[in-house]
């Protein structure tokens, strides 16, 4: 399957700090969503992006679709300690490539320190 | 309401036991899916369920047999696990299919299977 590389792989960082995480793949995306999940539970999604150089806020929340259609950037602003948790990065191929099935990064763990 | 659920929350299971897990979605989405998920790993696509007809199968062994009874439902029946099948088990659902459309997958808060 296709690869998503998500950096940084962990984050520690005190509250109030802004945070910023990416995703990058070699092969053309149509769709990016970003999606937190708390230990034991599903993933929640916070962002979908359809259109490159697309910016898109949710809250404290910024994503951007990447112009080259091959990343993807997530920032929060101001965290808070119920920021923690793992942030997924997800993406769907450029359509006549099959199936758009969904391929996952390998997550960004963030923890917050109060 | 992007409400998908999942019973039950955990299970614990023998190797010679059958269970079945069950998922729900009332979004009228029209494609269903079944993930696995291990510790500290991305979701990994099981089965997708396009309009009530199994779409994909990820290579997924036959200890595994999902059913859709309907829009609403999916279930994952399972039977002579092993113990490495022990696993985050997802549904999600997305209101387009995955051959005609993209869009948005909601997942479920997941089974947590454990297999003895």
């Amino acid at each position: 399957g296709q690869q998503l590389n998500q950096s940084p792989q962990s984050m520690f960082i005190q509250e109030g700090e802004d945070v910023s995480m990416n995703c990058t793949s070699s092969s053309i995306f149509n769709t990016w969503l970003w999606y937190k999940q708390d230990p034991g539970e599903g993933p929640v999604l916070l962002i979908a992006l359809y259109k490159a150089g697309e910016l898109t806020s949710n809250g404290r929340l910024t994503a951007q679709f990447g112009i080259t259609r091959k990343d993807s950037f997530l920032n929060i602003s101001a965290s808070i300690p119920s920021d923690v948790g793992i942030y997924f990065c997800a993406g769907q191929l450029e359509e006549g490539t099959g199936a758009n099935n969904l391929f996952f990064g390998t997550g960004t763990r963030l923890t917050v320190i109060p | 309401d992007t409400e998908v659920t999942q019973t039950p929350k955990h299970l614990v299971m023998g190797m010679t036991n059958k269970k079945s897990l069950k998922c729900e979605q009332h979004m009228g989405h029209r494609a269903m899916y079944w993930y696995k998920q291990k510790a500290k790993k991305p979701p990994e696509l099981m089965f997708v369920y396009s309009y009530e007809k199994l779409s994909i199968n990820e290579s997924v062994p036959s200890r595994f047999s999902p059913e859709c009874p309907n829009s609403s439902l999916l279930n994952l029946h399972l039977h002579a696990l092993q113990p490495e099948d022990s696993a985050l088990y997802l549904c999600a659902s997305s209101q387009n299919d995955p051959w005609t459309g993209l869009g948005e997958q909601y997942f479920g808060p997941g089974t947590r299977l454990t297999v003895t």
